[in-house]
């Protein structure tokens, strides 16, 4: 079947616009996380979605960062005002269900460069 | 909080050559712990984990045994390909934070020549 699927894989914007990113999970996946991949921080978690649940968006870096799950399938992560250090490889991943024993499935990312 | 560290790379080895890539965990639970791997142009895969101490995970002839005394996960493998170049995390996984959000390591390059 069909994996985790993430669009667009690169995103140029620049500094102070807005850029919206998507997600679309494993079908039947009830989890989803989001996660970025930079050089100086390495992989860092932003916010997780479970089924109806409200999310958990402990990881997110600032109030610019805002992420929605519609249907409880495909997510958008939303970035406003976008600034340099937002520059990442932005990685979605979709488990079969929540918690530390259900393996996660990532998709290819989506590179983001503000210039 | 929970953290992970493991050991910073590149790690250059001739193929045929064995593979340690050291982890070590800090968790306020009991955490699962993985390895992931990211071979060049793709994106992050699940490469073994284990769920309870000693527990070993295994996969392609790589394994990690789960030490909760020394609180490690060490990647090895007996004999590395070429095709084993890639970058590793180790990463945990703990009720204790969100819902099985993994923490990952800083990741370790690895090149294998032929």
């Amino acid at each position: 079947g069909a994996g985790v699927s993430q669009s667009p894989s690169n995103k140029v914007t620049e500094k102070g616009k807005d850029v919206e990113l998507r997600c679309d999970p494993i079908s039947g996946h009830t989890a989803l996380y989001w996660y970025r991949q930079s050089l100086g921080q390495g992989l860092e978690f932003l916010i997780y979605f479970q089924g109806n649940s409200a999310p958990d968006k402990s990881g997110l870096p600032s109030d610019r960062f805002s992420a929605e799950r519609t249907g409880g399938s495909v997510s958008t992560l939303t970035i406003q005002r976008t600034q340099q250090e937002d520059s990442a490889v932005y990685l979605c991943a979709s488990s079969i269900g929540g918690g530390p024993y259900n393996e996660q499935f990532f998709g290819p990312g989506t590179r983001l460069t503000v210039l | 909080g929970n953290s992970v560290t493991q050991m910073e790379g590149p790690v250059t080895l001739s193929e045929e050559a064995f593979l340690t890539i050291n982890c070590t965990y800090t968790a306020t639970g009991y955490p699962s712990l993985f390895w992931y791997v990211q071979y060049p142009g793709e994106g992050l895969q699940l490469l073994l984990k284990a769920t309870k101490a000693d527990d070993k995970g295994s996969n392609k002839g790589f394994e990690a045994t789960y030490r909760k005394e020394t609180t490690s996960f060490h990647l090895e493998k007996g004999s590395v390909q070429v095709s084993d170049s890639a970058v590793y995390f180790c990463a945990l996984s703990d009720y204790g934070g969100s819902q099985g959000n993994l923490i990952f390591g800083k990741g370790t390059k690895l090149s294998v020549k032929p």
